[in-house]
């Protein structure tokens, strides 16, 4: 079965650090990856998505994320954070066809990033 | 037009209580879906449509009915619900019901039962 695992509950930054977020999957091919970011309140908007080719990804909001096969990881990372960052992120991984997590989206359990001024 | 509604945005409702959570979204997505999301967890998948049909049922209680009427619309039935169902619950509509599709969320509907 697919998961995905988010090692930090909470970060906290100062406005204008550079930030990296920590996502580590398990999957038996190589997986649909995607990061959300979610509001207070709010649905989730999607930051991102890596599907296959070039593993350096480039999102919404100045975001990036790196896929590592041999590490099974996609970190998120952005190079300044600005106060408007702050939310929860969601890594997910998306099963693929002929598996039993088809048409499912499996979510890490968040990582919740403060910003300090 | 990458948006997806979902009307009310608060539902307070008692345990004897019928009501109904309506999502909405006009992107020509063949798959829509329900999620259920509590305080500081992940979405939890509960329902999926896929070209209008139920393809996945992720063991919700019946007391949770789903209803895709047309491509555009779904509704989520609730009926008497409890306490432990408050939650906020999310629509997402996505181009197919394949993994490689990403899903586009609306806003949820925060529901309290009473």
């Amino acid at each position: 079965a697919q998961s995905v695992t988010q090692p930090d509950i909470h970060i906290t930054v100062s406005e204008g650090a550079s930030l990296e977020l920590r996502c580590n999957y398990s999957y038996g091919a190589t997986p649909y990856l995607f990061w959300y970011v979610q509001s207070p309140g709010q649905g989730l908007q999607l930051l991102l998505k890596y599907f296959s080719g070039d593993t350096l990804v480039q999102g919404i909001k100045g975001f990036e994320a790196e896929f590592k096969r041999s590490q099974s990881s996609f970190n998120l990372r952005k190079p300044s954070v600005h106060w408007s960052d702050a939310a929860e992120y969601f890594c997910a991984v998306g099963g693929r066809a002929g598996g039993t997590s088809y048409g499912k989206l499996t979510f890490g359990q968040g990582t919740i990033l403060t910003v300090h001024p | 037009d990458t948006e997806v509604t979902q009307t009310p945005k608060h539902l307070v409702m008692g345990m004897t209580n019928k009501k109904s959570l309506k999502c909405e979204q006009h992107m020509g997505h063949r798959a829509m879906y329900w999620y259920k999301q509590k305080a500081k967890k992940p979405p939890e998948l509960m329902f999926v449509y896929s070209y209008e049909k139920l393809s996945i049922n992720e063991s919700v209680p019946s007391r949770f009915s789903p209803e895709c009427p047309n491509s555009s619309l779904l509704n989520l039935h609730l009926h008497a619900l409890q306490p432990e169902d408050s939650a906020l619950y999310l629509c997402a509509s996505s181009q197919d019901n394949g993994g490689l599709y990403e899903q586009y969320f609306g806003p949820g509907t925060r529901l309290t039962v009473t």
